[in-house]
């Protein structure tokens, strides 16, 4: 399973745009990268799912540039509830591979 | 988007006794569920892959006679923790796996286990 590298802790301000990247340089061809988000005492929560190029839904956009090597996830206006952890995970598009968690980066929004 | 239930959300029992955790796919149907558990403040740990109709997986270091998982239809999984002693409370969460263009697996909102 491809390992992934991010930042430990962010801080940003509301109204911000906020950056997460992810580097996970020996991702597989057959890998997807997938992002979730996790609140004290709850499970994490799907955010967004790429392989490559860009992928934007009603939440946040997921950067994947050409050698796939890293992502970087982007929160638009981020409010005070956007506080959380965020987990990038690369896993085998198989149905069948459990996902690796890292440490995961604590995304700190402050008024 | 697709939802994951656990049951219950939060429990205590006493040293010795065996508790039970239901994890359910309530709008689609998973082949596959896993179960993690997570200490505070740490990362979510990958104890078993539950499959529909077979033995679960469990991975290094977790005992299979002390955690046992039963996964008897497309929709459930349970986890038992047998003979709970205090060093197994944790928050257990459950995800289940949802087949499609691009696999995601989807979680449960998480068990808290207090063992006295």
């Amino acid at each position: 399973l491809a390992k992934t590298t991010q930042p430990i802790s962010m801080d940003s301000y509301e109204g911000q745009e906020v950056n997460i990247t992810c580097s996970h340089n020996n991702i597989a061809t057959n890998d997807y990268i997938t992002w979730y988000q996790q609140f004290p005492s709850q499970g994490p929560r799907f955010i967004i799912q790429g392989y490559k190029t860009k992928v934007t839904n009603e939440v946040a956009s997921l950067f994947i540039p050409a050698d796939r090597k890293s992502s970087t996830l982007s929160l638009p206006r981020v409010s005070l509830s956007d506080t959380a952890v965020y987990y990038c995970l690369v896993g085998e598009n198989t149905g069948r591979r459990a996902l690796t968690f890292g440490s995961g980066t604590r995304l700190q929004v402050q008024p | 988007g697709a939802v994951v239930s656990q049951h219950p959300s939060r429990v205590i029992c006493k040293s010795g006794t065996s508790v039970k955790i239901e994890c359910r796919s309530l709008d689609f149907q998973a082949t596959t569920m896993f179960w993690y558990r997570q200490f505070p403040k740490k990362s979510l740990m990958l104890m078993a892959t539950s499959n529909e109709g077979s033995k679960a997986t469990y991975e290094q270091g977790v005992e299979k006679d002390k955690f046992l998982i039963n996964h008897a239809s497309l929709t459930l999984s349970t986890l038992t923790v047998t003979s709970a002693h205090p060093e197994d409370s944790s928050f257990y969460i459950c995800s289940a796996l949802r087949q499609g263009s691009s696999d995601t697996q989807y979680f449960g909102p998480g068990t808290r286990l207090t063992v006295l």
